[in-house]
C-alpha cells in the first residue's frame, strides 16, 4: 500500500495567514493527489483535486501544487471557515489512501 | 445538484453483517463518469476508503476488508449499497457514501452515518 504522510499534523494561525500543509507519499503518485477540508461534524469536502485543479466551487484562496511523492496544499488568507482538518488522499493506485490529517485551528 | 444519502441501522451486533444503503438524487446512478463508494471513519480518527463500484457492476474493495465486503448497485431505486459481514467492535465507524469521478476523486458526499457495533 501506498503510505500518506502529511505535516505538521496541526497547526495554530490567525485570520489572514498564508497556511501551507505538506503531504509525502511513500513512492510516486504522479499527479493522482487529492485535498478534502473537514469541518467539525460534517462530511469532508472535495477542495484540490489531481494535485492543483481547484473544484468547483472552491475559494480561489485554495491552491494545490506539487507531482511525485511532494505536494502542498496551500491557504493564501486564512478565513473564520477554514479552521478544520485537511486530508490528501492519493487516487494513483489501490487501495486508495488517505493521509493522517492536519488541523488548523485558531491561535 | 447530486445528494447522497446514508440509511440503514446505526446498531449491529457483533459477528453480524452490517448494511447500509445510499440514495442518490440529482442525477443518475447508471452515468458511465461515476463510480460510487464507500468511505468510513472511526471517531476522531483518519479515513478509510472500503471500495467503490460502477453501475455496470465493476467492483473495487480495500484489500483489508475484501472478504468481508459486498457492493452493488440498483439502477432502479438509484440506490448502491454495502455489505460488511463479520463485523467487529473495529468496525463502529462514521460510514460515508460518494460518488468518485474516474480519477477516484471524491466529489459528492453523504452526511454519513455511525454504526456502532454492540457486543
Amino acid at each position: 500500500d501506498i503510505q500518506m504522510t502529511q505535516s505538521p499534523s496541526s497547526l495554530s494561525a490567525s485570520a489572514g495567514d498564508r497556511v501551507t500543509i505538506t503531504c509525502r507519499a511513500s513512492q510516486s503518485i504522479s499527479g493522482f493527489l487529492n485535498w478534502y477540508q473537514q469541518r467539525p461534524g460534517k462530511a469532508p469536502k472535495l477542495l484540490i483535486y489531481s494535485a492543483f485543479t481547484v473544484q468547483s466551487g472552491v475559494p480561489s484562496r485554495f491552491s494545490g501544487s506539487g507531482s511525485g511523492t511532494d505536494f502542498t496544499l496551500t491557504i493564501s488568507s486564512l478565513q473564520p471557515e477554514d479552521f478544520a482538518t485537511y486530508y490528501c488522499q492519493q487516487s494513483y493506485a489501490t487501495p486508495f489512501t488517505f493521509g493522517p490529517g492536519t488541523t488548523v485551528d485558531i491561535k | 445538484q447530486l445528494q447522497l444519502q446514508e440509511s440503514g441501522p446505526g446498531l449491529v451486533k457483533s459477528s453480524e453483517t452490517l448494511s447500509l444503503t445510499c440514495t442518490v438524487s440529482g442525477g443518475s446512478i447508471s452515468s458511465s463518469n461515476s463510480y460510487w463508494g464507500w468511505i468510513r471513519q472511526p471517531p476522531g480518527k483518519g479515513l478509510e476508503w472500503i471500495g467503490s463500484v460502477h453501475f455496470s457492476g465493476r467492483t473495487y474493495s480495500n484489500p483489508s476488508l475484501q472478504s468481508r465486503v459486498t457492493m452493488s448497485v440498483d439502477t432502479s431505486k438509484n440506490q448502491f449499497s454495502l455489505q460488511l459481514t463479520s463485523v467487529t467492535a473495529a468496525d463502529t465507524t462514521v460510514y460515508y457514501c460518494v460518488r468518485a469521478s474516474r480519477l477516484m476523486t471524491a466529489d459528492y458526499w453523504g452526511q454519513g452515518t455511525l454504526v456502532t457495533v454492540s457486543s
